[in-house]
Order: C-alpha cells, then sequence, then structure tokens
C-alpha cells in the first residue's frame, strides 16, 4: 500500500447505527487531518491529529469521535447521525503541522450516507 | 464574506487551448498557494504550489500569483480531456500553523 488508504470506500447507514471510518497513511508523516466534503461547499476541516495528539477540533458535533492510536492511523467514530451528515469524508496527511509548507495528501474518501 | 472565492464554472475550454482558473483571498498577509485538482468521485491531489509573486511554471501547467491584487491562477495550456476537473483553490490561514483555507472549486469541461 502506498500514499494515504480509506476504509471503507462507501458506507450507507441508518441514523441509530454504529460505524467508523479508517484511514492510514503510508508516508511517514507526522500529521493527519479529517475532512467533510459536501457538493459545492469548500473542505471542511474536522479534526487535526500531530503525532498522536487532536490539535484541532472545529466545533464538529459530538457525534463525530476521532481516534489516533499512532501516527499512521487515524479513525472517524460515528453514532446517531443526521441525514445532513451524508458526505465525502476525506482523510489527508502531511509531514507536519507548518502551514503552508506542509503539503496535504489525501485518501480516496469515504462516501458515508446516512438514511 | 467568503476567505477563498473561486467562480464555480463549468468553465467549458476547447482542447489544446489554454484554460485560465482563477482564485481571489481575502486574507493580505497569506503566504502559501496550493492548486489540487479533484475528478469526479475521486479525492484532491495537488498540482502545485506558490509562495512568490510572478509566475512558477510546472510542464503544462502555470501558477501566477499578484499578492498586491490578492489572487492567484492557475494556467493549463494545450488543455487535453483529461484536464476535465473540478479545480481547488486553498490558501494558508493566518492565525493558524497548518489550517488552510479552501475554495468550492472550479469545474472545468475540456471540450474535444
Amino acid at each position: 500500500e502506498t500514499g494515504v488508504t480509506q476504509t471503507p470506500r462507501h458506507l450507507v447507514m441508518g441514523m441509530t447505527n454504529k460505524k467508523s471510518l479508517k484511514c492510514e497513511q503510508h508516508l511517514g508523516h507526522n500529521a493527519m487531518y479529517w475532512y467533510k466534503q459536501s457538493a459545492k461547499k469548500p473542505l471542511e476541516l474536522m479534526f487535526v491529529y500531530s503525532l498522536e495528539e487532536r490539535v484541532e477540533n472545529n466545533s464538529v458535533p459530538s457525534r463525530f469521535s476521532p481516534e489516533c492510536p499512532n501516527s499512521s492511523h487515524l479513525f472517524l467514530h460515528l453514532h446517531t447521525l443526521q441525514p445532513e451528515d451524508s458526505a465525502l469524508y476525506l482523510c489527508a496527511s502531511s509531514q507536519d503541522l507548518r502551514g503552508g509548507e506542509d503539503t496535504q495528501y489525501f485518501g480516496p474518501g469515504t462516501r458515508l450516507t446516512v438514511l | 464574506q467568503k476567505e477563498v472565492e473561486q467562480n464555480s464554472g463549468p468553465l467549458s475550454v476547447p482542447e489544446g487551448a489554454i484554460a485560465s482558473l482563477n482564485c481571489t483571498y481575502s486574507d493580505r498577509g497569506s503566504q502559501s498557494f496550493f492548486w489540487y485538482r479533484q475528478y469526479s468521485g475521486k479525492s484532491p491531489e495537488l498540482i502545485m504550489f506558490i509562495y512568490s509573486n510572478g509566475d512558477k511554471e510546472d510542464g503544462r501547467f502555470t501558477a501566477q500569483l499578484n499578492k498586491a491584487s490578492q489572487y492567484v491562477s492557475l494556467l493549463i495550456r494545450d488543455s487535453q480531456p483529461s484536464d476535465s476537473a473540478t479545480y481547488l483553490c486553498a490558501v494558508n490561514r493566518l492565525d493558524s500553523n497548518y489550517q488552510l483555507i479552501w475554495g468550492a472549486g472550479t469545474k472545468l469541461i475540456i471540450k474535444p
């Protein structure tokens, strides 16, 4: 595996379900990100981790719960979601957190549909 | 007020022509500017970044930055149908050492 991988690629869940999204980066990076992408809207940064420590939580509802067990893996735990949470969830990584000096590399995303 | 603005398009360009994509930003002190390409149903991938005023060329792609006017452009020469995608502009956020401000993207269609 190379780059940033995400599983599952597609997920359909009911509002009462609990599911998890997984991201793994094979680039030796220290920072990882979760983004939400809705149609025709800018990417929304949800969470940022640096060396397994959360450094950003952009006012994300508590029904989204991130976990970063090590610098290569990132999870997004989902529970009691709403239909408006349906979107493409993208994971990204960068070497470090140095603003514009660190390029972010994206995984293929998980297309989430909440019924 | 949007912080990074892009025309949503679609921008239709004939094959072989130059495609010009524009992005304006509001933070005057922004230092780093990125262009990402996103094919339908795929994730964004970095095309170019630019830090200094002027032009930066990479193959068929040229990024142009004008900090005084607060805009950054991406030119694609000899456009190919495979260039059809949504192009996202991103700018570093001044009050954060890692956050980017993203535009909503411009959809580009190259017509054979």
